[in-house]
C-alpha cells in the first residue's frame, strides 16, 4: 500500500535554529499538507500545497513557516527560527484531489525544541 | 472557538463489546465528516467517511452515523477487539469544496482482552 514518508522520524534542536522537516507524499497525489499535534492536544492544519504554491494556510503558519516542493517527489516544512511551543509532532498528508478528505498521512516528526 | 469536539475523552470495553465514540460539531457548512483512528507513534489513519446528504454509512465492522439536526457524529465498532485500541479523531472539512480538516480533540479507546 502506497505510503507518506517522514524524515526524520525524531528531530531535536536548539530554540531559534531553522529546520526543515521532509516528506515524500505518494507518487501520484497532487495535493499536499502540513498538520501538527501538540502532545495530547488535537491535530492542527498548518497549510495545504498545490501546484506549487499554498492553497490555504493557518494562524498558526506565520512568517517562521515555509513550504517548499523542491523537486517532483519532496514536500518540505522549513521553521526559520524554533521557538519552545513549536515543539510537536509534525505530520505530512497527501490526496489525489481536492475533495478528497481521507488523505493518507505519514507517520509524522517528532519536533523538540529546547 | 473550537468546531468539533467529543464528548468522552476515554472509552474502556471489553473485547467483542460494540463500541459507540460520539462527536460533536458546530459547523454548519461542514458537509464531509471524517473518523481517523490513531495509534501510539503513528499518524492518523483514515477509517470511514460520511458525506452531509447521508445519515448513515457501513463499512466493516465501522458504522458512522451522522445526525444534522443536532449536529452529532458517532463511530460505532462492532466486536471491538484489542487491535482497535487507540485515539479515534472526527474530523470535518471546513466547508464545502475545501480540502481543509478541523480535527476534535480525539477519545481513547481501550479494549481489554
Amino acid at each position: 500500500e502506497p505510503e507518506v514518508t517522514q524524515t526524520p522520524s525524531h528531530q531535536v534542536t536548539q530554540m531559534g535554529q531553522e529546520v526543515i522537516l521532509r516528506c515524500v507524499p505518494i507518487s501520484n497525489h497532487l495535493y499536499f499538507y502540513w498538520y501538527r499535534q501538540i502532545l495530547g492536544q488535537k491535530v492542527e492544519f498548518l497549510v495545504s500545497f498545490y501546484n506549487n504554491e499554498i492553497s490555504e494556510k493557518s494562524e498558526i503558519f506565520d512568517d517562521q513557516f515555509s513550504v517548499e516542493r523542491p523537486d517532483g517527489s519532496n514536500f518540505t516544512l522549513k521553521i526559520r527560527s524554533t521557538k519552545l511551543e513549536d515543539s510537536a509532532m509534525y505530520f505530512c498528508a497527501s490526496s489525489d484531489s481536492r475533495v478528497n478528505y481521507g488523505y493518507t498521512f505519514g507517520s509524522g516528526t517528532r519536533l523538540t525544541v529546547v | 472557538g473550537e468546531s468539533v469536539g467529543l464528548h468522552l475523552p476515554t472509552l474502556s470495553v471489553q473485547e467483542g463489546d460494540n463500541s459507540i465514540i460520539n462527536c460533536a460539531y458546530s459547523n454548519s457548512a461542514s458537509d464531509y465528516f471524517i473518523w481517523y483512528k490513531q495509534e501510539s507513534g503513528k499518524g492518523p489513519q483514515f477509517i470511514i467517511d460520511i458525506r452531509s446528504n447521508m445519515d448513515k454509512r457501513q463499512g466493516q465492522r465501522v458504522t458512522v452515523l451522522l445526525n444534522k439536526t443536532v449536529k452529532h457524529l458517532s463511530l460505532q465498532i462492532a466486536a471491538t477487539q484489542p487491535g482497535d485500541s487507540a485515539v479515534y479523531f472526527c474530523a470535518e472539512n471546513k466547508r464545502s469544496g475545501y480540502s481543509t480538516l478541523t480535527f476534535g480533540k480525539g477519545t481513547m479507546l481501550l479494549v481489554s482482552p
